[in-house]
């Protein structure tokens, strides 16, 4: 069974720093791109970031509002994804999900709020 | 940057009735590879979201049948048959062919009327 796992989140204040992880079980994720999507409260999805497969040269790829700021990595030793968050703003605030490149799987996410 | 504009916003439906949900994009999402990358995603309440279709009509293991996914272009519909109560939550399309990487719309509420 595919399973998704999102740990990490909390609160931080504006400009802080936090780092989630997303741990994977029941598929290849070595050969697995993942994505990151977020969801602010009450609000739709918006999705994150990408990462491919390091066969596929393991390069990741970003929405315009997290770029520069987020940095998405994988250890594929450990089957856990991560979403490095750093200068973060109110606007953060999420519920972030992991989800596998086609989207068929998602964790249960993980609760980013970010206030003073 | 490719808009995703979902109607209505909000559904009221009774059971046993069938819905509707219309999601247009501001581009063609046919991909040079011949591919048009258009998901529709279920988010009940409290739950993460689920991928119902990919590439327009290819239903998921597990979707019921009463759900069909339609169109090509611009112009998309997620059709529910006979609405059961199981159904109630928000419902998305998420393209997957230009840049931004994928963008979402801005999801329709389905409620039991």
């Amino acid at each position: 069974e595919v399973q998704l796992v999102e740990s990490g989140g909390g609160l931080v204040k504006p400009g802080g720093s936090l780092r989630l992880s997303c741990a994977a079980s029941g598929f290849t994720f070595s050969k697995t791109w993942m994505n990151w999507v977020r969801q602010a409260p009450g609000k739709g999805l918006e999705w994150v970031g990408r990462i491919k497969s390091k066969t596929d040269g393991g390069t990741t790829d970003y929405a315009a509002p997290v770029k520069g700021r987020f940095t998405i990595s994988r250890d594929d030793s450990k089957n856990t994804l991560y979403l490095q968050m750093n200068s973060l703003k109110t606007e953060d605030t999420a519920v972030y999900y992991c989800a596998n490149g086609g989207q068929d799987a998602w964790g249960q996410g993980t609760l980013v709020t970010v206030s003073s | 940057d490719v808009v995703m504009t979902q109607s209505p916003l909000s559904l009221p439906v009774i059971l046993g009735q069938p819905a509707s949900i219309s999601c247009r994009s501001s581009q063609s999402l046919l991909h040079s590879d011949g591919n048009t990358y258009l998901n529709w995603f279920q988010q009940r309440p409290g739950q993460s979201p689920r991928r119902l279709f990919y590439k327009v009509s290819n239903r998921d293991s597990g979707v019921p049948d009463r759900f069909s996914g339609s169109g090509s272009g611009t112009d998309f519909t997620l059709k529910i048959s006979r609405v059961e109560a199981e159904d109630v939550g928000v419902y998305y399309c998420m393209q997957g062919t230009h840049w931004p990487l994928y963008t979402f719309g801005q999801g329709t509420k389905l409620e039991i009327k």
